[in-house]
């Protein structure tokens, strides 16, 4: 089971930031955040991951509180590419003491970039 | 470096016949993940495998389906005697041996159809 909740869309104006929140209360000390997007029809992309700091790289911003409670994926410029279905997944380990994950695929947040 | 891929693209089946699906693994890659996606829903884990090893698959109907990953070749998702309720977009995703089941890499899926 995901672990995680997300709204089930937002709009965003193109060119403006798009904040997605995500809400992870379950989450384990050890336990990594990661967002993935899925633009009609294609495979998943990864986009960014995280433990306990923010992270950045080109395609977004990651902001967990300290708490690690919740996150929010912060899209800066958004496109109307950007138009996807967002997931904010908890990787799970699979075997106990294993270093074996997988990540499971809540329902996300479909994001729509408007002109 | 080529990325995962999948074939075929689209592929359909008639009730009762089988289905074979195709993964092959990103360049290094040693772990493969398959996942199922029906219509207007989210990506459902399915399997995950490594060489000649079942890691986890507990996604897996219990029944007419298999997968496996061989020492040589690419992994294979196989679906007997179809239904119509097995349309849908299966997706192959793969990671390297260092990180186990963080960061995949997906393929663009196949199609399934069954009439």
């Amino acid at each position: 089971d995901a672990k995680t909740t997300q709204p089930p869309s937002m709009d965003c104006a193109e060119g403006r930031a798009a904040n997605l929140p995500c809400n992870h209360s379950t989450i384990s000390g050890n336990e990594y955040v990661y967002w993935y997007r899925q633009i009609h029809s294609q495979g998943p992309q990864y986009i960014i991951h995280g433990l306990k700091n923010n992270e950045t790289n080109e395609m977004a911003s990651l902001i967990i509180t300290e708490d690690r409670k919740s996150s929010t994926l912060i899209l800066p410029h958004a496109t109307l590419r950007d138009t996807a279905v967002y997931y904010c997944i908890v990787r799970v380990r699979v075997n106990s003491g294993g270093s074996n994950y997988k990540l499971t695929f809540g329902k996300g947040t479909l994001l729509t970039v408007n002109p | 470096n080529a990325g995962v891929m999948q074939n075929p693209r689209h592929l359909v089946r008639r009730r009762g016949q089988e289905a074979r699906l195709r993964c092959s693994p990103m360049k290094g890659h040693s772990h493969v993940y398959w996942y199922r996606q029906l219509p207007e829903e989210g990506l459902k884990f399915m399997v995950y495998l490594q060489k000649e090893n079942i890691i986890d698959e507990s996604g897996m109907p219990k029944e007419r389906f298999s997968a496996e990953f061989p020492k040589e070749g690419p992994s294979i998702l196989r679906i007997q005697q179809v239904v119509r309720g097995d349309s849908a977009a299966y997706f192959c995703a793969s990671s390297p041996p260092q990180d186990h089941g963080s960061e995949q890499f997906f393929g663009p899926g196949t199609r399934l159809t069954v009439l």
